[in-house]
């Protein structure tokens, strides 16, 4: 059964570092999204893309966080530099943007430890 | 601001009780109200995707309601087992299609002992 991919799963950094997740997302899915859920709260919606274009990045810190998808394929979501209050799980999520109901398949999500 | 609540924030019981918890949220430009599984350390799975006021979805022993008049969700679990324990997250999707965004509730933590 196709799934999205993320790595690393784990990621212990020191404030001020620069880390980079990586999303695979499940193939054929045009359309990809970045979340983080911060411990107690609800995942929320950082980046969207379709193909390799940006949808909606409003919710993006950017000055510090950046994303690309440059063939539309696969993904990497950069933060730098990392701060305390970035530790959280960060999940990527893809749709076939073909549905009707926006179903999306997540992978396991990467968790951030910043010391 | 979109808010969806879940209520309660976790729940623990026993091997066999038949459990329900709730997701509320916005009834004003519903599109989609999706119901995920998320295990620790696993990825979050997708349960149902329920459109319709009125509609009862099931798979096996977990079966959702859906009220968009006053928008909320039901989400029951019979006779639950210890591979039930897992974060349920409710999300809606306000805008539809394929460019929708799916705003997330804090999720219900459901704990089953043997």
């Amino acid at each position: 059964e196709a799934e999205v991919a993320q790595s690393p799963r784990y990621k212990i950094t020191e404030k001020s570092q620069a880390v980079a997740f990586w999303c695979d997302p499940i193939s054929g899915h045009a359309t990809l999204y970045w979340y983080r859920q911060i411990l107690g709260q609800g995942p929320e919606l950082l980046v969207q893309f379709q193909d390799e274009s940006v949808v909606d990045d409003s919710q993006l810190p950017k000055d510090r966080f950046s994303a690309e998808r440059l063939k539309g394929v696969d993904s990497t979501l950069k933060i730098q530099p990392a701060e305390l209050g970035d530790s959280a799980m960060y999940l990527c999520a893809s749709s076939y943007g073909g549905t009707e109901y926006n179903e999306q398949f997540f992978g396991p999500g990467t968790r951030l430890t910043v010391l | 601001i979109l808010n969806v609540e879940q209520s309660p924030q976790s729940l623990h019981v026993q091997e066999g009780d038949s459990t329900n918890f709730t997701c509320s949220f916005p009834s004003s430009n519903f599109y989609a109200l999706h119901w995920y599984r998320w295990e620790t350390a696993k990825s979050p799975e997708a349960l149902f995707v329920m459109t319709l006021n009125g509609d009862e979805k099931k798979k096996g022993r977990i079966s959702a309601t859906l009220n968009t008049k006053e928008g909320y969700s039901y989400l029951y679990i019979k006779g639950s087992q210890p591979e039930d324990s897992a974060t349920y997250l409710c999300a809606t999707d306000l805008d539809g299609g394929s460019q929708g965004n799916l705003i997330f509730g804090k999720g219900t933590k459901l704990s089953v002992k043997p």
